[in-house]
């Protein structure tokens, strides 16, 4: 299958300062990135959906201007987490895939706000 | 998308054959049945997916029944690193490429020495 990447894997911050995280299509170019955040003991829950070139769009109750997302390239797409605060600790993963083929995910990224 | 229904646990004893149950019962015509895998503290691993027709592929085998209502995912000979929660997910394709994943509660599913 195909490989997505995300950047960093672990990361912690102090509560007010901005998280930025990747997520990389590694062998593929990926016309679609989504963001999904998964709280312990829970199930993956969709934050945004974005293309390449275009505005994110955002599931309802996800904070669009606190949860910046950027699909600059085929291969990357970024998620800011901007003025972080406890409540916003979370496993971040994000998934890539190509127009009307299968969605494959990274990694993900564990946010720890103190 | 339509939802789904699974088991929240099973046990398999290592080396023998796995079967996961997932209850479909709304699901249209136009929408796949997928499955992902998540071992502990990774992202979802995609396994495989169908339509209609049974699939295999070098990980595992899904049957789909002949009304669609449901499907088994088959690990043929199960090891201990196959514990993971196991997610059916039915999706709509061809919707313009924007197709969401939703994610229910999924089986945790944990292999016996």
């Amino acid at each position: 299958g195909a490989v997505v990447s995300q950047h960093p894997s672990r990361v912690i911050c102090k509560s007010g300062t901005s998280v930025k995280i990747e997520c990389r299509s590694l062998d593929f170019q990926a016309t679609t990135m989504f963001w999904y955040r998964q709280f312990p003991k829970k199930s993956l829950m969709l934050m945004a959906t974005s293309n390449e070139g275009s505005k994110a769009t955002y599931e309802q109750g996800v904070e669009k201007d606190k949860f910046l997302i950027n699909h600059a390239s085929l291969t990357l797409s970024t998620l800011t987490v901007t003025s972080a605060h406890p409540e916003d600790s979370s496993f971040y993963i994000c998934s890539a895939r190509k127009y009307l083929e299968t969605q494959y995910f990274g990694p993900g990224t564990r946010l720890l706000v103190l | 998308d339509a939802k789904t229904t699974q088991p929240p646990s099973m046990d398999c004893a290592e080396g023998r054959a796995a079967n996961l149950p997932c209850n479909h019962s709304t699901i249209s015509g136009n929408e796949y049945v997928y499955w992902y895998r998540q071992i502990h503290s990774q992202g979802p691993q995609y396994i495989i997916h169908g339509l209609k027709n049974n699939e295999t592929n070098e990980m595992a085998s899904l049957i789909i029944t002949e009304d669609r209502k449901s499907s088994t995912l088959i690990l043929p000979h199960a090891t201990l690193r196959d514990t993971a929660v196991y997610y059916c997910i039915v999706r709509v394709a061809g919707n313009f490429g924007n197709e969401k994943l939703t994610f229910g509660t999924g089986t945790r599913l944990t292999i016996i020495p």
